[in-house]
């Protein structure tokens, strides 16, 4: 069945330095990845899409690269700020559920001051 | 703006009661679908709808039931309600492929 990994640790960044997040999956080829950010007690928002085609995408302060090869998504934070403080999940269309998705359990992202 | 409402924020029952959660959107999307949320298990699909009438089977259905009469309005039904279903519901909408819109998500507690 399809997997989906997250670094369960959570990342501590200083202000100003670029956040890292990984994602990696197996047993299946999506057609799309997203990225998604959820604040605590609040349901997740959608950040950006990628679909099997593209590289990478970008969107204000954030980048996504899909790796098919590896079978890897990488979500940059350039210049974080303690606002991006949040957890950030991946998902990936599942292989017999339609139009719904398939969620990685989450990184938790802290930024200091 | 999307909009997706769900009927409570906080609910607390009693095992064995049944339980309606209810989801509402505003923006005509086809589909909708019901998430359950837990400390280190992630977003688990319980079910999901693409159409008026029409739902189908996620990962977790064990216990729930949904019902869709109208495109706007996608319900969860706990028919007997256990303290292991106690936990973040999330409803979410989307178009076809595209991203989901989620709820605030309902924190169910079953005593």
């Amino acid at each position: 069945s399809q997997k989906i990994e997250q670094n369960s640790e959570a990342l501590n960044i200083q202000e100003g330095k670029t956040a890292t997040l990984t994602c990696n999956y197996t047993n299946y080829s999506p057609a799309y990845l997203q990225w998604y950010r959820q604040d605590p007690g609040r349901g997740p928002v959608f950040l950006l899409l990628i679909r099997e085609n593209e590289k990478e995408k970008r969107k204000e302060r954030l980048k996504v690269t899909f790796d098919t090869t590896l079978k890897q998504s990488l979500f940059h934070i350039t210049a974080s700020q303690p606002a991006d403080s949040a957890t950030y999940l991946c998902a990936l269309d599942g292989p017999n559920s339609g139009y719904a998705l398939n969620f990685g359990k989450g990184t938790s992202l802290l930024v200091t001051p | 703006d999307v909009k997706v409402t769900q009927s409570s924020r906080y609910l607390v029952k009693r095992t064995g009661e049944k339980v309606f959660l209810e989801c509402v959107q505003d923006m005509d999307h086809e589909n909708m679908f019901w998430y359950r949320q837990d400390p280190g298990l992630g977003l688990r699909l319980i079910y999901f709808s693409y159409d008026v009438k029409m739902k189908e089977k996620g990962d977790i259905p064990e216990g729930y039931s949904v019902s869709r009469e109208k495109k706007e309005r996608f319900s969860l039904i706990l028919e007997s309600a256990s303290t292991n279903q106690t936990s973040m519901y999330l409803c979410a909408t989307a178009i076809f492929g595209d991203e989901q819109y989620f709820g605030p998500g309902t924190r169910l507690t079953v005593t």
